[in-house]
C-alpha cells in the first residue's frame, strides 16, 4: 500500500565507495524527484525527472546520477562517496509537475564514515 | 533557502494559537505548499495556496498575499502532537527545476 518507497532506510558505507537508493512509487504521477536533506534541515532539491526529460539542480556534483528505468521508479547512484553526502535522501512524486502537491517517500538516511 | 525565509524555531502551548510566516522572492509565482515533518520522519503535505487569501482545512489555516510574497500558516487549539518541523515550499515557472527550495522549515515545539 505504500504510495513512495524507498530502500535502504539505512546505509553506512565507506567514503570512495560506490552506492545506489533504490525508489518506487505506485500512485501513478508523472513526475519524480530527489530531495537532500542535511544535519542543518535544509531541503535541497536535486532532480526532477518528468517523462524522461531530467532537470538537473546545477550545484549538485556530477557524482551523482539518477536513473528511471521506467516512469514508477527513479533511482539514485552515487560514486566516490564523500564525507559530505552523509545526509537523509527523499525521494518524493508528483501528478504532475510544479505546481502538484509532493509525495515523499520515508528515506534514506545515508552515513559516509 | 535563499529565496525563502521562516523563522527557525517557535515555541507554543497546548490549546493557543501559533501563527508561522513565510516570505519568498520568485519570478513565476505557481503556487505556495506547507508542508509538516515530524523528526525522523518524512515530509506531509498541509495546504496550497495560489490565489489570495485564506484557506481553513480543519485546525490548520494558510493564507497567502501574492503581492507581498507573504504567506502564514495558521495552527489553532495546539496539540503536543504538532510539535514538528513546518516547511514553506514555493513552485517558481521562472526556476529550471520549478520550484524555489524549501527552506529550513520552522520547528515548532507545543509545550504542555
Amino acid at each position: 500500500d505504500t504510495a513512495v518507497s524507498q530502500t535502504p532506510k539505512y546505509l553506512v558505507t565507506q567514503m570512495g565507495n560506490d552506492k545506489s537508493i533504490k525508489c518506487e512509487q505506485n500512485l501513478g504521477h508523472d513526475t519524480m524527484y530527489w530531495y537532500k536533506q542535511d544535519s542543518k534541515k535544509f531541503l535541497k532539491i536535486m532532480f526532477s525527472y518528468n517523462n524522461k526529460e531530467l532537470i538537473i539542480n546545477e550545484t549538485v556534483p556530477n557524482r551523482f546520477s539518477p536513473k528511471s528505468p521506467d516512469k514508477a521508479h527513479l533511482n539514485l547512484h552515487i560514486n566516490s562517496l564523500e564525507l559530505g553526502d552523509s545526509a537523509v535522501y527523499f525521494c518524493a512524486s508528483s501528478q504532475g509537475g510544479d505546481a502538484d502537491t509532493q509525495y515523499f517517500g520515508p528515506g534514506t538516511r545515508l552515513t559516509v564514515l | 533557502g535563499q529565496n525563502i525565509d521562516q523563522p527557525t524555531e517557535m515555541t507554543a502551548t497546548e490549546g493557543a494559537i501559533v501563527q508561522i510566516n513565510c516570505t519568498y522572492q520568485t519570478s513565476g509565482f505557481n503556487g505556495l505548499f506547507w508542508y509538516q515533518q515530524h523528526a525522523g520522519e518524512a515530509p506531509t503535505f498541509l495546504s496550497y495556496n495560489v490565489l489570495d487569501g485564506l484557506e481553513e482545512k480543519g485546525r490548520f489555516s494558510s493564507f497567502l498575499s501574492r503581492s507581498k510574497g507573504y504567506s502564514y500558516l495558521l495552527l489553532k487549539e495546539l496539540q503536543m502532537k504538532d510539535s514538528a518541523s513546518y516547511l514553506c515550499d514555493v513552485a517558481d515557472r521562472g526556476s529550471t527545476l520549478g520550484r524555489l527550495y524549501f527552506g529550513r522549515g520552522t520547528q515548532l515545539t507545543v509545550w504542555p
